[in-house]
């Protein structure tokens, strides 16, 4: 059964702390793995794309990875306003299966 | 704009009563999507649809209902028997996902309450 798992839950950062967000994932034949940003109360915002094991994309603060079982949100010198939920998704067959996401909190 | 229109954007049912979410999107995309999201959780999916007059369970399609007569519009019923329905409602669309691999885009969201 295709599945998508995110990991840490919650996680608090000081503005300025690096870190990563982990997205793993179990697929019969990857076709596509997606980041989104969600604002309280709105709806998901495009983030990424990534197809291939190795593939890297960059925005702002922001870089995805991708290995054959895991992706990586990598965020470099955070702000407040980077505060967030972050969710996973892949692509299945028709439809997207996502994750529970990351609850990123940036502290001035 | 382009971009993906839900209204409203909050909405109360009484308990028995059916209730119909809009979504409308003029990206020109032949594939659209609902989503149910619960606090702390992630997106489960209920129906979707790759094309006009065709449309296909998900997950969670149990108590509720759609349509799509038209390309630009996905509605969405909450039924009676849908048991518990207060939740924040997404909906979204792509290319046709049999054609080409890609992402998917959203809409603000409805949030419905039962009370």
């Amino acid at each position: 059964e295709d599945q998508v798992t995110q990991s840490p839950e919650a996680l608090r950062l000081q503005e300025g702390e690096s870190s990563s967000l982990n997205c793993s994932y179990t697929v019969s034949g990857l076709r596509g793995l997606f980041w989104y940003r969600q604002d309280p109360g709105k709806g998901p915002e495009f983030l990424f794309t990534l197809y291939s094991a190795g593939e890297e994309k960059e925005k702002e603060r922001l870089k995805a990875t991708l290995t054959k079982k895991e992706s990586f949100l990598h965020i470099t010198a955070p702000k407040p306003e980077d505060s967030a939920t972050y969710l996973c998704a892949v692509q299945r067959d028709q439809n997207f299966v996502f994750g529970p996401g990351t609850r990123l909190s940036v502290l001035p | 704009d382009g971009g993906i229109t839900q209204s409203p954007k909050y909405l109360f049912r009484k308990e028995g009563q059916n209730v119909t979410l809009s979504c409308e999107q003029n990206l020109n995309h032949d594939a659209m999507y609902w989503y149910r999201q619960d606090p702390g959780q992630g997106l489960r999916l209920i129906y979707y649809s790759q094309i006009v007059n065709d449309f296909q369970k998900g997950d969670i399609a149990e108590g509720y209902s759609v349509s799509r007569e038209k390309k630009e519009s996905f509605p969405l019923t909450v039924t009676s028997a849908q048991k518990n329905p207060t939740a924040f409602y997404l909906c979204a669309s792509s290319i046709d996902l049999r054609v080409l691999n890609t992402e998917a885009f959203f809409g603000q969201g409805t949030r419905l309450t039962v009370v």
